[in-house]
């Protein structure tokens, strides 16, 4: 069965530091892959999404970035996280057009 | 994609059935309705969802009603472990993006 690991499970940076959460998918091959952040008390935003190695589509402009250096893997990156990046990040990943997504049990990141 | 608009909150005793109804006036033909739920500090969990036919799995029901325009989701005997909040969500065959709402916190009491 597919089961999909994000780490760390929570994170405390101070502002300005670097960022790196990554996510991976086992037991499928060639998924869409999906990072989320949920802000206190509000519904999930997309960030990114990949439908493949190397291909990353935005979906909100901001310090964050995102690749996906192999079939199973999709990293979040940023280089100077603000005040305004805490949140609860996921990550999801589906197999078919007509699949549900499926999500990770995500990084808790509180940034002071 | 289609707006939902859901009820704030609602309470469901252990064992009953919980009917957690969701709006989408808007919807379009290619467009399914999911339900997923989050219960605190984990990542949504994906419950089930349907085109224009009623569907069932082990976890819940799925009730669209003709129009479209309307659903409801059924948890036929629900247990202290359905506390969450509940998102129902439209989205058109052919896009990936999810879009969720503040949902229903459903809290089910003993």
């Amino acid at each position: 069965s597919q089961t999909i690991h994000q780490w760390p499970a929570t994170l405390v940076q101070p502002v300005g530091s670097p960022l790196s959460l990554e996510c991976t998918v086992e037991g499928t091959s060639n998924p869409n892959l999906y990072w989320y952040r949920q802000a206190a008390g509000r519904g999930l935003q997309l960030l990114f999404y990949s439908v493949g190695i190397g291909q990353i589509s935005s979906e909100v402009p901001q310090n964050l970035s995102a690749s996906r250096p192999q079939d199973r893997q999709f990293i979040l990156s940023s280089k100077k996280l603000l005040l305004s990046d805490s949140g609860f990040y996921l990550c999801a990943w589906k197999e078919g057009a007509d699949q549900p997504q499926h999500f990770g049990d995500g990084t808790r990141l509180s940034i002071l | 994609d289609a707006k939902t608009t859901q009820p704030t909150s609602m309470d469901c005793a252990e064992g009953r059935a919980a009917n957690l109804p969701c709006n989408h006036s808007t919807i379009s033909g290619n467009e399914y309705v999911y339900w997923y739920r989050q219960i605190h500090s984990q990542g949504p969990q994906y419950i089930i969802h349907g085109l224009k036919n009623n569907e069932t799995n082990e976890m819940a029901s799925l009730i669209i009603t003709e129009d479209r325009k309307s659903s409801t989701l059924i948890l036929p005997h629900a247990t202290l472990r359905d506390t969450a909040v509940y998102y129902c969500i439209v989205r058109a065959f052919n896009t990936d993006k999810l879009i969720f709402g503040t949902g229903t916190r459903l809290q089910v009491f003993p």
